[in-house]
């Protein structure tokens, strides 16, 4: 079975750091971009990082960039986002999801989410 | 930036209505569009990739049309599993998300 795990999501203060991990399962992680798009609460879906499949390349979404690393291990088929400095409006569900080309394209596989809060 | 512009924000339609949604982009980004469908609670699934194909699995109902700026997401018969809220998806530039569509039963 084809299947994303997040974990690493809780309550966090302002200005803290938090590391979320997926783990993926049923298919070749190492063949395909990865992303990770959040939700706030109430709100959309919002585009939040991508990496390409041996991790030469990552992008992110302007209000995240230089707080936030993307990184995966192909070995422990796993996908990480690193947040620093995180704020308020970073309080989110944060999915993880698989692009189902072999180049940026939509997200076919989506985990279930970890759900980060940033309150004092 | 890519800018995605749904239309309407929120629909209530009864069981059987054909139901369609608009998504428009900031600029031309030939067929690079998916649509998903999300319910409360849930993660995204996505339903229509590349402007007009079907996900495997997904009900014949559902459907996609356009490029370049403009396109639409139809159901065909409105069905009461089909309350959720659906979303537009570029990936010419990065990925954006349009804002999304409330669909409920009236």
């Amino acid at each position: 079975e084809v299947q994303l795990v997040e974990s690493g999501g809780g309550l966090v203060q302002p200005g803290g750091s938090l590391r979320l991990s997926c783990a993926a399962s049923g298919f070749t992680f190492s063949s395909y971009w990865m992303s990770w798009v959040r939700q706030a609460p109430g709100k959309g879906l919002e585009w939040v990082a991508n990496i390409k499949q041996d991790g030469s390349e990552k992008y992110y979404v302007d209000s995240v960039k230089g707080r936030f690393t993307i990184s995966r291990d192909n070995a422990k088929n796993s996908l990480y986002l690193q947040m620093n400095s995180l704020r308020a409006e970073d309080t989110a569900v944060y999915y993880c999801a698989k692009n189902f080309g072999v180049v940026i394209s939509g997200m076919d596989v989506w985990g279930q989410g970890t759900t980060v809060t940033v309150s004092s | 930036d890519i800018q995605m512009t749904q239309s309407p924000s929120s629909l209530s339609a009864s069981v059987g209505d054909r139901v369609t949604i608009t998504c428009q982009a900031s600029q031309d980004i030939s067929n690079y569009l998916n649509w998903y469908q999300q319910k409360p609670g849930k993660a995204p699934k996505l339903l229509i990739y590349d402007a007009s194909n079907l996900e495997t699995g997904v009900p014949s109902r559902f459907s996609g049309s356009g490029s370049g700026t403009d396109f639409t997401f139809t159901i065909s018969s409105l069905q009461p599993e089909d309350i959720a809220t659906y979303y537009c998806q570029q990936y010419d530039n990065l990925q954006t998300f349009g804002q999304g569509t409330k669909v409920e039963i009236k």
